[in-house]
């Protein structure tokens, strides 16, 4: 059963541009939703997250867009630089109770320059 | 310490031993997770701690993994009889529970089972 996806397995995108990543959950008790980068041999590390009373959140070039209705969230990244290029995972969390972190299969991108 | 810190970072072991993977938490983090991602998978969650019990423990693939934590710091990863189907990366991640905190991961440790 899996809870957090990530369809898009890999995402190739020019230098300058905008990435947006997207990230499907089905769990209605999830109420904090994070997003990860990952590079190899490297634990993944903190980048931004959005907690559902919100619809977005902005951090420098990252912003992370959620739509608790359609149970959807997406990191839009601008302007995309080449030490970008890396694995990117979301993960969600209720705040309360179980605190188990579920995370999605990841998004290989690729920034070209 | 600073950060998550895991050890050994590699290990090789051959198949049917036993091995115990260690991770040490940021100070004053309350819980506590393992996950282990395979070659070319995603994360997958193994086990949950919350303070030195374990809410969440859906994930251990088998009975021939365990973990333990104790004194709601240092928790180690259990795997018995080792086979080659458990070599993957495990990571380990703390946080302060609580509303909308986020969890910071270990380096890992590379678990090769020849």
């Amino acid at each position: 059963d899996q809870q957090v996806k990530q369809n898009s397995p890999s995402l190739s995108v020019q230098e300058g541009r905008i990435s947006i990543l997207n990230c499907d959950y089905t769990n209605s008790m999830f109420d904090y939703f994070l997003w990860y980068k990952k590079y190899p041999a490297e634990g993944p590390t903190f980048l931004i997250s959005i907690s559902s009373i919100k619809d977005k959140n902005e951090d420098g070039r990252f912003t992370v867009f959620l739509n608790k209705s359609a149970k959807h969230l997406s990191l839009h990244i601008v302007p995309s630089q080449p030490g970008d290029s890396a694995v990117y995972f979301c993960a969600a969390k209720a705040n309360f109770g179980n605190e188990k972190l579920t995370f999605g299969t990841g998004t290989r991108l690729t920034i070209i320059p | 310490g600073a950060g998550v810190s895991q050890s050994p970072s590699n290990k090789v072991t051959e198949k049917g031993k036993d091995v115990e993977l260690r991770c040490d938490p940021i100070s004053g983090h309350t819980a506590l997770y393992w996950y282990r991602q395979s070659l070319g998978q995603g994360l997958e969650f193994l086990i949950y701690f919350q303070g030195n019990s374990a809410p969440d423990k859906s994930g251990l693939p088998s009975d021939r993994f365990s973990a333990e934590r104790t004194g709601g710091s240092v928790s180690t990863l259990t795997i018995q009889r080792t086979q080659q189907e458990d070599s993957a990366v495990y990571l380990c991640a703390s946080f302060r529970s609580g509303l909308n905190t986020e969890a910071f991961f270990g380096q890992g440790t590379r678990l090769t089972v020849v």
